[in-house]
């Protein structure tokens, strides 16, 4: 399976400050999520970040806001601008099982361990 | 409405028993389905898909009624490391990115 890393793990941080989060894939896959988890709630779908394209975000989320850079197959980040209170989550990317992960299942999407975000 | 529906549960069960886990889906289009697990404070990870003929995996058996738009997940002879949060996922034809719906969490008691 594939092995996805994170930076950081976890961040408290101030109101109107910004953070940028890093996902790290072992290998190159074509397609990158982003989701963000609220406390007791699932999982929401940010965006999806492609190589050499623009991010495509979903409805409630902009670019503004969570601005996500996709530079080569094995990264991203993702911003959190002028956070408030309100941004408080786990911030997990994931990647597509396709595309030539060794060994993966092809309907599969592995997930990141996540970043812990608490804002104060 | 919700593109996915879970009952949240807690469903708290004693060790061995029988538990069944329903979802439902809005979106005809969809075309693969997923249960997926979580512990307490770690990311999701596949348990297993759901295909049209049901599918089963050791103690778990998945089932898809696509009339109904309806899945479910029956896990059988419940052990303590079961106790999680199960998630039913959707995906729609041509996106990859998965709807997630908010989780049952189940406790297995000894």
């Amino acid at each position: 399976s594939a092995v996805i890393s994170q930076k950081p793990s976890r961040d408290i941080c101030q109101r109107g400050t910004s953070l940028t989060i890093q996902c790290q894939v072992d290998s190159q896959v074509t397609m990158m999520f982003w989701y963000r988890q609220q406390p007791g709630q699932s999982l929401t779908l940010i965006a999806t970040a492609n190589q050499g394209s623009e991010a495509t975000y979903e409805s409630g989320f902009v670019i503004d806001k969570f601005p996500i850079s996709r530079p080569n197959l094995t990264f991203s980040t993702l911003t959190v601008s002028n956070m408030s209170p309100e941004d408080s989550s786990i911030y997990l990317c994931s990647v597509d099982g396709r595309g030539g992960l060794a060994g993966s299942l092809r309907e599969t999407q592995y997930f990141g361990p996540g970043t812990r975000l608490l804002v104060l | 409405r919700k593109e996915v529906e879970q009952d949240p549960g807690p469903f708290n069960v004693p060790e061995g028993a029988t538990v069944a886990f329903n979802c439902t889906y809005s979106n005809s289009a969809s075309q693969s389905f997923f249960w997926y697990r979580q512990d307490c404070r770690k990311e999701p990870k596949l348990l297993m898909s759901v295909y049209s003929s049901g599918n089963e995996d050791g103690r778990f058996t998945a089932q898809l009624n696509r009339a109904s738009q309806y899945i479910s997940l029956l896990i059988r002879d419940s052990k303590l490391s079961d106790s999680a949060t199960y998630l039913c996922v959707v995906t729609d034809t041509g996106r990859r990115a998965l709807t997630f719906g908010s989780g049952t969490r189940l406790q297995v008691q000894p």
